[in-house]
């Protein structure tokens, strides 16, 4: 079974960082793209970043380009996000999802991110 | 970047009735290998998307029949046959022909009249 499980999310500062984790379980992590989709509170859903099987390919949505940066460790099944100089409008629950053929198939519970002085 | 809406953005249907949601997308999502990458999702109060339709009408494993989506070019619906009282939630169409960056719709809340 496909499990995809978030942490890192926390209360944090403008201008702070924030590293959050997916582990993944129950496919073969490595061949696969992977997404980080986020969530603000009563909101949408905002697509932030994805990154290839190897990690060599990355896209970001314009409002988090060098900011944040997604990357895996495919020997560990983890996916990451880290955030650096948050700012409010950060604020959201933020999901991994495994990302085949331009697609979102499985998605984990969230976890939540919140940027406030 | 493709925009892409949806109408209604809010659905109140009774329990046993149809409901249909339309979503629009700003260009057209025919990549140029000849497929459509219009995905719908739902998101029941409390709970993380769930994918129900992939490439405009496939259905997810698991999903009921009742649900089915239909569409070309710009033009895309999500219909629920007969409305159950599980089928509560906000349902998100999402384009992933032109990324980066995926876009989703604003999203259709459905409720029971």
């Amino acid at each position: 079974e496909v499990e995809l499980v978030e942490s890192g999310g926390d209360l944090v500062q403008p201008g702070g960082s924030l590293r959050l984790s997916c582990t993944a379980s129950g496919f073969s992590f490595s061949t696969y793209w992977m997404s980080w989709v986020r969530q603000a509170p009563g909101k949408g859903l905002e697509w932030v970043a994805n990154i290839n099987q190897d990690g060599s390919q990355r896209s970001y949505v314009d409002s988090v380009k060098g900011r944040f940066t997604i990357s895996r460790d495919n020997a560990h099944n983890l996916l990451y996000l880290q955030m650096n100089s948050l700012r409010a409008e950060d604020t959201a629950v933020y999901y991994c999802a495994r990302h085949p053929d331009r697609n979102f198939d499985y998605w984990g519970q969230g976890t939540l991110v919140t940027v406030s002085s | 970047d493709v925009v892409m809406t949806q109408s209604p953005l809010s659905l109140p249907v009774t329990l046993g009735q149809p409901a249909s949601i339309s979503c629009r997308s700003s260009q057209s999502l025919v990549h140029s290998d000849g497929n459509i990458y219009l995905n719908w999702f739902q998101q029941r109060p409390g709970q993380s998307p769930r994918r129900l339709i992939y490439r405009v009408s496939n259905r997810d494993s698991g999903v009921p029949d009742r649900f089915s989506g239909s569409g070309s070019g710009t033009d895309f619906t999500l219909k629920i046959s007969r409305v159950e009282a599980e089928d509560v939630g906000v349902y998100y169409c999402m384009q992933g022909t032109h990324w980066p960056p995926f876009t989703f719709g604003p999203g259709t809340k459905v409720d029971i009249k």
